[in-house]
């Protein structure tokens, strides 16, 4: 079982709609999640990070989490065409003391006009 | 600096030659973090620094590997004897901290083998 996992998409959603991003974790004592933004052949960019269960928002970007299902996402409201790159979920587990990012391998977003 | 920089953007070398890839973090920063990244995958951890010494050199795929932060900024990874399955990005972030603070990464740099 990977530690950080990732539907690979591409999820394509229509401009305008809400786009849903998923990811499960396999470390139950995992303190820390974080949402990446990655466009093709750019490094990481930071969206969202969140540590307490429920949700937070950032404009349209809303992070939720559930410790208890293992499970994080990303809510990506109005959509915009712009917003076509791979979104990498990461955890900071108990492996490395809490230090070390792991990374899912992405889900491709693919918003069309 | 505005963000964290790392040089060469680009780098071809031949295999069995040794290359040095070199991170500079955000200015402040104490934690600093090299990580691998190939096509269609996330990144791969490869070292964690907090301050001058490896906290955590858990990544490292092999001996061939080895990074340094002498003075606790800038970090330099080193691959001897490359081989053409080491090409990929290599990427560097920092954080304010260890722990819970927010990583931010450099551009990378892409190294091809040939």
């Amino acid at each position: 079982q990977k530690e950080v996992e990732q539907n690979s998409g591409p999820l394509s959603v229509p401009e305008g709609a809400i786009a849903s991003l998923n990811c499960t974790y396999s470390d139950r004592v995992s303190q820390s999640f974080f949402w990446y933004r990655q466009y093709s052949g750019k490094s990481p960019e930071l969206i969202m990070s969140i540590y307490s269960n429920g949700d937070k928002e950032d404009g349209r970007f809303t992070a939720q989490l559930n410790k208890a299902s293992q499970y994080v996402s990303l809510l990506i409201r109005d959509s915009q065409p712009s917003d076509s790159a791979t979104y990498l979920c990461a955890v900071k587990g108990r492996s490395g003391g809490y230090n070390k990012l792991i990374f899912g391998a992405g889900t491709r977003l693919a918003v069309h006009p | 600096g505005a963000g964290v920089s790392q040089t060469p953007s680009n780098k071809v070398t031949e295999k069995g030659k040794y290359v040095e890839l070199r991170c500079d973090p955000i200015s402040g920063h104490t934690a600093l973090y090299w990580y691998r990244q190939s096509l269609g995958q996330g990144p791969e951890f490869l070292i964690y620094f907090q301050g001058t010494g490896a906290a955590d050199d858990s990544g490292l795929p092999n001996d061939r590997f080895f990074a340094v932060r002498p003075e606790g900024s800038v970090s330099t990874l080193k691959i001897q004897r490359t081989e053409r399955g080491d090409s990929a990005v290599y990427l560097c972030a920092s954080s304010l901290r260890g722990g819970d603070t927010e990583a931010f990464f450099g551009q990378g740099t892409r190294l091809t083998v040939v």
